[in-house]
């Protein structure tokens, strides 16, 4: 099956706390990004790598870093969580070029508590 | 910067009605636009994206949407509307060489059976 895999689904933890995000694409992608979505839905872009080089880092507190292996795999690290970091956070990968659509991950939900 | 404007934070119809979510971008440069469906629970799915010729493109699950540069936007159509369309859609749009998509804030549509 070629997608975007996200894990975990779902994470809790406490203030203070650092956690990892991991996600794998198989659809053969050179693009990969963090968004966040907040409560409200609202989508805004984190990070964007293209064959493991960082290309779009946006203006995200320095307890966010992203880690990428291979151009199939960004992973997502925040030390000492907050209470706004409680989101849900959606990977996804495209081909190079604005004019690619995305495919997206199925989210990971953290609740900081 | 690019920025993309849903003024419609709610739509509800009933099934077998028209609809259309608006959907309205501001870049001087050729945009590419795009709209993606989260239906509750998942995440983010692509219906369609507008790159270049033809003003009317059609996507997925029987939706098309219009590209009208004289005002700058880009309406999502379908007709008729069925109540599994019940979902949250977001307007997106992108650039030549700009390495993210930037999400509107997205419409909520309830079509009542």
């Amino acid at each position: 099956e070629t997608a975007v895999f996200q894990t975990p689904n779902y994470h809790v933890t406490q203030v203070g706390n650092e956690v990892s995000f991991n996600c794998k694409q198989t659809l053969g992608h050179d693009t990969m990004y963090w968004y966040k979505q907040d409560s409200k839905k609202l989508l805004k872009i984190m990070f964007s790598y293209n064959n493991k080089q960082l290309i779009v880092n946006e203006t995200v507190p320095r307890r966010f870093s992203p880690q990428s292996s291979d151009k199939a795999h960004l992973n997502l690290r925040i030390k000492s969580v907050e209470p706004e970091d409680s989101a849900v956070y959606l990977c996804a990968s495209s081909w190079t070029g604005g004019n690619s659509d995305y495919t997206f991950g199925s989210g990971t939900r953290l609740l900081v508590i | 910067a690019q920025s993309v404007d849903q003024p419609d934070a709610h739509v509800t119809l009933y099934e077998g009605a028209s609809l259309e979510l608006r959907c309205s971008y501001s870049y001087s440069a050729a945009p590419y636009l795009f709209w993606y469906v989260q239906y509750p629970g998942q995440s983010l799915q692509f219906l369609l994206k507008y790159i270049t010729g033809d003003a009317v493109v059609k996507g997925t699950k029987g939706f098309e949407a219009e590209f009208r540069k004289s005002n700058s936007s880009f309406n999502l159509k379908k007709s008729p509307a069925h109540w599994s369309d019940s979902a949250k859609y977001f307007c997106a749009s992108a650039n030549y060489g700009n390495e993210k998509i930037t999400f509107g804030a997205g419409t909520k549509l309830t079509i009542k059976p």
